[in-house]
């Protein structure tokens, strides 16, 4: 079944650019999603189909996919982005999830 | 504004059933799949599975096969997440999410504690 790897933390200090990985067998072919999640609260989608951002979502948070790697970049990190990542795409007929990265702003 | 408001928390025994509701609002309720995502404490997201409210067709992940059903009211606009034999590892928060492969799912219920516990 196809997996998806992600780091299990990233650290960045406030005010600079976090970058967030997920790398899968070529992911690139793909449509990536990434999720945001915060302690006690559902998921929410911040970046889909690789770079697009939901309506609501800052134009800090991009993404770009290619190869075996895509990527969710965070730019001038705040306090409130500190959460979960996850990242997600739908392979052989079912739907597959990052292990998910906590993102600490320093 | 798109609303998917999950049914409250459950308690249940070892090999007990539970059945979760996940009530939409604000949308077309037969224009989008439903999806069951849970999450035990401390880990990462794992999907169980689809549902297809307009067909009612179905799709579940290979590991809960056999034990979870997933149904819906059209009437009511509620898809239903029925998971059976439960044991001690299926304790977890479940979310039902509103989303079609392989577009990303762009509205999520707010989740429903399941604690299995004798």
């Amino acid at each position: 079944s196809y997996e998806l790897t992600q780091p299990l933390s990233v650290s960045v200090a406030l005010g600079q650019t976090a970058r967030i990985t997920c790398g899968g067998d070529n992911i690139g072919s793909k449509n990536v999603h990434w999720y945001q999640q915060k302690p006690g609260q559902a998921p929410i989608l911040v970046i889909y189909r690789d770079s697009n951002r939901p309506s609501g979502i800052p134009e800090r948070f991009s993404g770009s996919n290619s190869g075996n790697t895509a990527s969710l970049t965070i730019s001038r990190a705040q306090a409130g982005d500190e959460a979960a990542y996850y990242c997600q795409v739908w392979a052989s007929s079912i739907w597959v999830f990052g292990g998910g990265t906590k993102l600490t702003v320093l | 504004q798109v609303q998917l408001v999950q049914s409250g928390a459950e308690v249940k025994k070892p090999g007990a059933s539970v059945k979760v509701s996940c009530k939409a609002s604000g949308y077309t309720f037969k224009s989008y799949d439903i999806n069951w995502v849970r999450q035990a404490t401390g880990q990462g997201l794992e999907w169980m599975g689809w549902m297809n409210p307009n067909s009612g067709n179905t799709g579940y992940l290979q590991k809960f096969q056999g034990r979870v059903t997933m149904t819906r009211n059209t009437s009511t606009s509620t898809a239903y997440m029925e998971l059976t034999s439960l044991r001690s590892e299926d304790t977890a928060i479940y979310y039902c999410a509103r989303g079609d492969p392989p577009i990303a799912f762009d509205s999520w219920g707010q989740g429903t504690l399941v604690t299995v516990s004798s």
